[in-house]
């Protein structure tokens, strides 16, 4: 699976919206791009998923241009509970496999 | 249960000493994963069950850690003369083959002093 690359940290402030950007260069056909969340001293969950254009729901947007090899996580109008590691995967659109996560974006949210 | 149960979820031991930590998966999840995070670092993959299929234990980082998962359900990681570069906290996840379907627990923390 393509190896992802993302900032490693960001800071913001409540009320703003924040894109996370991540680039996946060497992204495949039968790849999508999945993005997870990681709040302190718990475990990974899943916000989004996505093949192409843009994907919303609940928590955040999607955004993935037609040449695939980037994708942007925007979280609108942000407060102090989105403080948390963002990970950018790619994966298989189905079946069982392993996530391999990265490093992952440290996203800091300020009063 | 409602979703991925880890226990301990601290554990403290001193070096050398053997450890096993313990995930109780999420009903009907046929796919069980461990992975390990040191302080302030990504996650690291372990080793993965699926069905009855042989684990894929490509990331066990040596001979000393082992898992197994009995009955397709519970799974237990042990980690044998335990160093204190195994510090960590340890993670279970489940899931049911699709990858939004990953649930994972909240970890069990372990300290080697």
């Amino acid at each position: 699976l393509a190896k992802t690359t993302q900032p490693i940290s960001m800071d913001s402030y409540e009320g703003q919206e924040v894109n996370i950007t991540c680039s996946h260069n060497n992204i495949a056909t039968n790849d999508y791009i999945t993005w997870y969340q990681q709040f302190p001293s718990q475990g990974p969950r899943f916000i989004i998923q996505g093949y192409k254009t843009k994907v919303t729901n609940e928590v955040a947007s999607l955004f993935i241009p037609a040449d695939r090899k980037s994708s942007t996580l925007s979280l609108p109008r942000v407060s102090l509970s989105d403080t948390a590691v963002y990970y950018c995967l790619v994966v298989l659109n189905t079946g069982f496999q392993k996530l391999v996560f990265g490093t992952g974006t440290r996203l800091l949210v300020s009063p | 249960g409602a979703g991925v149960s880890q226990s301990p979820s601290n554990k403290v031991t001193e070096k050398g000493k053997d450890v096993e930590l313990r995930c109780d998966p999420i009903s009907g999840h046929t796919a069980l994963y461990w992975y390990r995070q040191s302080l302030g670092q990504g996650l690291e993959f372990l080793i993965y069950f699926q069905g009855n299929s042989a684990p894929d234990k490509s990331g066990l980082p040596s001979d000393r850690f082992s898992a197994e998962r009995t009955g397709g359900s519970v799974s237990t990681l042990t980690i044998q003369r335990t160093q204190q570069e195994d510090s960590a906290v340890y993670l279970c996840a489940s899931s049911y083959g699709h990858p939004d379907g990953y649930t994972f627990g909240s970890g069990t923390r372990l300290t080697v002093v």
